[in-house]
Formats: structure tokens, sequence, C-alpha cells
């Protein structure tokens, strides 16, 4: 089974900042991975499919990259309403299976 | 616009079989080539992937899970099923419902959960 290690479980960043969260896969996934925010009481909602694509309506200051185990999620400039939780996900295909990450709390300093 | 929603008791006595139900409106279950899963989020903790079924009727498990869990469709009704038997309070946890398509496999849309608590 594919392990997902996503670091940090929780930031502080103030209005305006950078904000960096990585993703490991316990082995290559090629692209196979997206990226969910959460609000408290809310259903996840998809913000990156396949590593880097922005999915329509999400604000250009969400961004992803990366390939094979290591992968990055990105807000260019933190803004208060991005407070979440932040989830990667990867997918196995064959036979398909799909594995969440731990999570990351972003709270403004 | 493609709406899913949960359905089934919000309590369930330790030992006893969890059943659920997703609701698809706006679209049928059967009309296109998609997925349909559950995922799980105990209170304060991460989200897990219990299972899909393909809108044929085949299956996919969790591994963690796969001896428990049994995932159903009645595109009747337009719905799909989950039973998770032999529940403790690990458990207890707010369920989802969702879609996605073959090797495309995000989750989009999502249901609005529903949380079972497992209790005697």
């Amino acid at each position: 089974d594919i392990q997902m290690t996503q670091s940090p479980s929780s930031l502080s960043a103030s209005v305006g900042d950078r904000v960096t969260i990585t993703c490991q896969a316990s082995q290559d996934i090629s692209n196979y991975l997206n990226w969910y925010q959460q609000k408290p009481g809310k259903a996840p909602k998809l913000l990156i499919y396949d590593a880097s694509n922005l999915e329509t309506g999400v604000p250009s200051r969400f961004s992803g990259s990366g390939s094979g185990t290591d992968f990055t999620f990105t807000i260019s400039s933190l803004q208060p309403e991005d407070i979440a939780t932040y989830y990667c996900q990867q997918y196995d295909n064959l036979p398909l299976q799909l594995t969440f990450g731990g999570g990351t709390k972003v709270e403004i300093k | 616009q493609l709406q899913l929603q949960e359905s089934g008791p919000g309590l369930v006595k330790p030992s006893e079989t969890l059943s659920l139900t997703c609701t698809v409106s706006g679209g049928s279950i059967s009309s296109s080539s998609y997925y349909w899963g559950w995922i799980r989020q105990p209170p304060g903790k991460g989200l897990e992937w219990i299972g899909s079924i393909y809108y044929s009727g085949s299956t996919y498990y969790n591994p963690s899970l796969k001896s428990r869990v049994t995932i159903s469709v009645d595109t009747s009704k337009n719905q799909f099923s989950l039973k998770l038997s032999s529940v403790t309070a690990a458990d207890t946890a707010v369920y989802y419902c969702a879609r996605h398509t073959p090797y495309r496999n995000w989750f989009d849309p999502w249901g609005q959960g529903t949380l079972v608590t497992v209790s005697s």
C-alpha cells in the first residue's frame, strides 16, 4: 500500500505570507496527486488535480508541483479566507486505491 | 448540477452493521463511466477512503476495511449504499459520499457528510 506523509501537520502564518505544504509518497506515483481544502463542518473542496492543475474557479494564488514521490502545495499570498485544513490525496489506477495525507491545518498568526 | 446526499442512522450500537445511502440528483448514476465512493473522517482527524463502486457494479475497497465493507448500487433509485459490519467506537466518523472518474481519481462533487456515532 502507498503511504502519504504530509508536513507540517499545522502552521501559522501572516496574511500575505507564502505558505508551502509538502506531501511525500512511499513510492513513485507519477503525478497522481490531488489537493483539497476543508473548512470546519464542510466537505473537502478540490483545489488541484494531477499535481499541478488548478480546478476551475480556484484562485490562482493556489498552486501545486511535483512528480514521482515529492509534491508541494503553495499559497502564494495567504488570505484570511484560506484558513482551513489542506489534504493531499494519491491514487493508483490498477488496482484502484486512494490514500489521503494526514492533513495540514493552516492558521493566521 | 450534480448533487449527492448521505442518509442513514446517526447512532449505531457496537457490533452491529452501519448502513448509509447516498442519493444522487442532477444526473443518472448509471449513465456515464464514474466511480461512486465513500470516505470517512473521525472527529478531529483526517480523511480515509473506504471504497468505491463503478457504475457497472465493480467494487474496490480499502484493504484495511475490506473484510467489513460492502458497497452496492441501486440504479432504479439513483442511489448507492455502504454497509460496514461489526462496528466499534473507532468507526465513529462523518461519512461522505463522492464521485470520481477512472484515471482521473479526484473526488468531486462531495455530499455534505453525515455523522455516525457508534455507542451503546
